[in-house]
C-alpha cells in the first residue's frame, strides 16, 4: 500500500518570503500522480497543483511550484512571495495511475504567514 | 467554488442514530468519491462510485453505505452512529476514470455525534 508522509506538522513564513513544504511517499509503482491540496480555515479542500510522475518537468502554477524527485520519492511544494491568504493546512496526496482514483493523503502541514 | 455541493453543512445527532449525507457532483462529472476527515485518522478514502456503480472501497465501516443515483448525485448513509464517527465528510467528483482524473472537493458536511 502507498503511504504519504509530511514530516513538518507546522511551518511559518513572513509575508513576501518563500517557504517549502516537504512530502515523501512510498510506492512500488512507476506511474502515478501527486497533488498538493490547500485547506483554509473554511475547511474547503482546494487543489493547488498536480504532477504526473511520467513528466520530468516540475509543475508550476503562478507562485506555486513543486520539486519532484522521483528516485528519492520526494515531492515538495514551494510557495513564493507568500501572502496572508496562503495560510492554511496543506496536504500532499498520491494517486496511482492504475487505480480508480483513490487519493492517499499525508498528515498535513499547517502554514502560518506572518505580516 | 468547486461546483460540488454537499448538504447539510452541519449535522448534530445522537449515538445510535442514522443520518444521510448528500452530494451533487460538478456538472458532467460521472465519478463521486467520499472521504472522512477526523483528528485521529486524518483524511481517509471511504468509497467511490462511477456512473452509478461502486468502483472502489476504502476504509468504510460496515455501518456505512453509499449509492449513486441515475442523476449522478450520491448519498452516504451512516447508521448506528458512535462518538468516533464525528468528523468532516467530504465528497469529491471527477469527470471520468483515467489518467487525467482530478478530483474537486465539496465544502464538506460536519457531523457531530453526541
Amino acid at each position: 500500500a502507498q503511504t504519504v508522509t509530511q514530516s513538518q506538522p507546522e511551518m511559518s513564513v513572513q509575508e513576501a518570503e518563500t517557504v517549502t513544504l516537504s512530502c515523501t511517499y512510498d510506492t512500488s509503482e512507476s506511474d502515478y500522480y501527486l497533488f498538493w491540496y490547500k485547506q483554509p480555515p473554511s475547511r474547503q479542500m482546494i487543489l493547488v497543483i498536480r504532477q504526473e510522475a511520467y513528466k520530468q518537468q516540475n509543475a508550476t502554477e503562478n507562485r506555486f511550484s513543486v520539486n519532484f524527485q522521483k528516485a528519492a520519492k520526494s515531492f515538495s511544494l514551494k510557495i513564493s512571495d507568500s501572502q496572508l491568504g496562503d495560510a492554511a493546512m496543506y496536504f500532499c496526496a498520491y494517486r496511482s495511475a492504475g487505480s480508480y482514483g483513490k487519493l492517499t493523503f499525508g498528515q498535513g502541514t499547517i502554514l502560518t504567514v506572518h505580516p | 467554488d468547486s461546483g460540488v455541493t454537499q448538504t447539510p453543512k452541519h449535522l448534530i445527532t445522537a449515538t445510535g442514530q442514522r443520518v444521510t449525507l448528500r452530494c451533487s457532483p460538478r456538472s458532467g462529472d460521472l465519478s463521486v468519491y467520499w472521504y472522512q476527515q477526523s483528528l485521529d485518522q486524518g483524511l481517509q478514502f471511504l468509497i467511490q462510485y462511477y456512473n452509478g456503480e461502486e468502483r472502489a472501497k476504502g476504509n468504510i465501516l460496515e455501518r456505512f453505505s453509499a449509492q449513486q443515483f441515475p442523476d449522478l448525485h450520491s448519498e452516504l448513509n451512516l447508521s448506528s452512529l458512535e462518538l468516533g464517527d464525528s468528523a468532516l465528510y467530504f465528497c469529491a467528483s471527477s469527470d471520468r476514470l483515467g489518467r487525467t482524473d482530478t478530483q474537486y472537493f465539496g465544502p464538506g458536511t460536519r457531523l457531530t455525534v453526541l
